[in-house]
């Protein structure tokens, strides 16, 4: 079954820290690869996205994730956290040969949490 | 949150009854979709519509039905039929079908609770 994991709850950084949020995914071929951002109670809010080329993605709010083929992973990097930062963090896929549609297939979601 | 509005934000609905959950966008987008989200689970798509007067069930369609007469407009029932209906209902939209690469624009949300 095609799958994404996002295999921490919760991460916990101090401000000025690098962080890393994980994403493994689990999708024949060759997918498309996103991260979201979901601060309370609002709706979802697109970082980034990995199509082709070059492994390392960088998108909004200086946030940057790197793909890695050979361990079919997907993470989420800052190298120096905000307060601002903590939210609620998606990782998504959506497999090729979806029949004409880009249908996402989301992570359960990693709360990211940075402290003063 | 990008031109997608969902109204209203917070709804409440007594047992038996349906409800419907606006959503319209003005991206001029073709696709639409429909995710549930409850703690823990992640986005779950109920239903999606590639263009106008078409529409596909998602993985959890069941007590489900919507309607795409506009290509603005994507409104949700949630019928007496669904048994767990408490969540966040999340609203997207995303250009045109077959653009597997396209993200998803995302609305604000509106909070479902049964009393």
């Amino acid at each position: 079954a095609q799958s994404v994991a996002q295999p921490e709850d919760q991460v916990n950084v101090a401000e000025g820290n690098p962080l890393t949020v994980k994403c493994t995914y689990s999708v024949s071929g060759n997918p498309y690869l996103f991260w979201y951002v979901q601060y309370p109670n609002r709706g979802l809010q697109f970082l980034l996205k990995y199509i082709t080329g070059d492994n390392l993605v960088k998108g909004s709010y200086g946030f940057e994730a790197e793909f890695n083929k050979s361990q079919t992973s997907f993470h989420l990097k800052k190298p120096s956290a905000l307060v601002s930062d903590s939210a609620l963090y998606f990782c998504a896929v959506t497999p090729p040969r979806t029949g004409g549609y880009n249908k996402l297939i989301f992570g359960a979601g990693t709360r990211l949490a940075v402290h003063p | 949150d990008g031109g997608i509005t969902q109204s209203p934000k917070y709804l409440f609905r007594k047992e038996g009854q349906n409800v419907t959950l606006s959503c319209e966008q003005n991206l001029n987008h073709d696709a639409m979709y429909w995710y549930r989200q409850d703690p823990g689970q992640g986005l779950r798509l109920i239903y999606y519509s590639q263009i106008v007067n078409d529409f596909q069930k998602g993985d959890i369609a069941e007590g489900y039905s919507v309607s795409r007469e506009k290509k603005e407009s994507f409104p949700l029932t949630v019928t007496s039929a669904q048994k767990n209906p408490t969540a966040f209902y999340l609203c997207a939209s995303s250009i045109g079908a077959g653009g597997y690469y396209n993200e998803q624009f995302f609305g604000p949300g509106t909070r479902l609770t049964v009393l």
